[in-house]
């Protein structure tokens, strides 16, 4: 168990539909990092927030968005979904000091 | 742009024989390496880190990896599989300046008793 924790662990919801993916870091962990897993595209870096500010974005579609709250939890808001974007979604965590990064369990997005 | 390679989608080896899985990569500046492993249903596990210092760095569960900085290799050993080393393993890389992780393709590490 590396601590972080995701939920929910299954969504399966339709095309044009909005979804919220959570995400709790490690204890102490004041980055958050998303990424999106798929059989075509491999593991993606996503976005990552350091102490509730934005730091780096990577391969991001606009119709999705992350925040990071006070509390350090994180979500990652996905519209108009689309039937390319079922994957498998990793938030993964790190200290600040601390260079790995540790994933929760994912949550697979089914849209159909 | 920082990139990995994994050149084998799949490695087999009988339980007691060495495991090797390969991983080159590109940076632009200094690089910081991982190993991470995956099975199925599951989420990423850390193995080992090069950061800087000593080229062989030991991480969980017997695995080893050696960095080479002229060939831009980070190759994953473990001197002796087990059937529970069965699993998909993931090379990342990024510069020592940029927090985002680029990730290999994966290879599937099959262990047959």
């Amino acid at each position: 168990d590396s601590g972080v924790t995701q939920t929910p662990k299954h969504l399966i919801t339709a095309t044009g539909q909005r979804v919220t993916l959570r995400c709790s870091p490690r204890s102490g962990d004041l980055s958050v990092y998303w990424y999106q897993q798929s059989l075509d595209q491999g593991l993606q870096f996503l976005i990552q927030y350091y102490n509730g500010e934005e730091r780096a974005k990577g391969n991001i579609l606009e119709r999705f968005s992350a925040q990071q709250f006070p509390d350090l939890h994180s979500e990652l808001n996905l519209s108009s979904l689309e039937l390319g974007d079922s994957a498998l979604y990793f938030c993964a965590s790190s200290a600040g000091t601390s260079y790995e990064q540790y994933f929760g369990p994912g949550t697979r997005l089914t849209v159909t | 742009a920082q990139s990995v390679a994994q050149p084998e989608d799949q490695v087999n080896v009988a339980e007691g024989n060495p495991l090797t899985v390969k991983c080159t990569y590109s940076v632009s500046g200094n690089p910081y390496l991982f190993w991470y492993v995956q099975y199925p249903n599951r989420g990423l596990q850390f193995l080992l880190k090069y950061i800087t210092g000593d080229n062989l760095v030991k991480g969980s569960y017997g695995f080893e990896a050696e960095f080479n900085k002229s060939q831009t290799s980070f190759h994953l050993k473990k001197p002796s599989a087990l059937v529970s080393d069965s699993a998909l393993y993931f090379c990342a890389v990024r510069d020592y300046n940029d927090y985002k992780l680029s990730f290999g393709a994966g290879t599937t590490v099959t262990v047959r008793a």
